[in-house]
């Protein structure tokens, strides 16, 4: 089975503090996605990455940057956290950039900004 | 760009009684994906339709995709409390290099009252 694990189910973050999200996939996948989920927004891909170093903006970019060192890992992080940004991240992975394949979730954080 | 949309929104239900929602692409789609998500949990992948007019069934729950492969729906038969949760639909980006991304609709909220 695919395992797709977040570092914090929750996370409570001043405004301005530097955040990390952390996700981790053990099944070699080459996709990996973040994204944010609100209410009657559905999922909105901030960053996705289809390779080791190798990223693309996705729809709601602003605000956050990602780094993919090591194809198991992929990292969001919101430099100067704000309000706006209190939400659920949601991290995904799929296995090749060639097609568009199923998605693996992993479980969530959720991201309040004080 | 590519808009992916969902109806309803929310839908509530009696026990028992049935349930759909529809998706419809902006553009034509090569293959489109269902998840559920519980309340509380993470997108689930269901289903992959892949051909004009396919049919699927998973149990109660039936999926068919257009015969223009820009609609699908999910029909789910005598709810049960168990099929509580928000529904997606997903397309592959259309056009240039896709990178495996999918565009998700906004999803349906089903309430099934005991």
């Amino acid at each position: 089975d695919v395992k797709v694990t977040q570092s914090s189910r929750y996370l409570v973050k001043r405004t301005g503090e530097k955040v990390f999200l952390e996700c981790v996939q053990d099944m070699d996948h080459e996709n990996m996605f973040w994204y944010r989920q609100d209410p009657g927004l559905g999922l909105r891909l901030i960053y996705f990455s289809y390779d080791v170093k190798m990223k693309e903006k996705g729809d709601i970019p602003e605000g956050y940057s990602v780094s993919r060192e090591k194809k198991e890992r992929f990292s969001l992080i919101l430099e100067s956290a704000s309000t706006n940004q209190t939400s659920m991240y949601l991290c995904a992975s799929s296995a090749s950039y060639t097609r568009a394949e199923t998605q693996y979730f992993g479980p969530g954080t959720r991201l309040l900004v004080l | 760009g590519q808009q992916v949309m969902q109806i309803p929104q929310y839908q509530h239900v009696q026990e028992g009684e049935d349930f759909t929602t529809y998706c419809n692409s902006s553009t034509t789609l090569s293959n489109i994906q269902w998840y559920k998500q519980r309340p509380g949990g993470h997108p689930v992948f269901l289903i992959q339709l892949v051909k004009s007019g396919e049919v699927k069934k998973q149990k109660r729950l039936t999926f068919q995709f257009g015969e223009a492969k820009k609609n699908s729906s999910l029909h789910i038969t005598a709810t049960q409390t168990t099929d509580v949760g928000t529904y997606f639909c997903a397309g592959p980006n259309a056009g240039g290099t896709s990178y495996g991304k999918l565009t998700f609709g906004q999803g349906t909220i089903l309430t099934v009252h005991p």
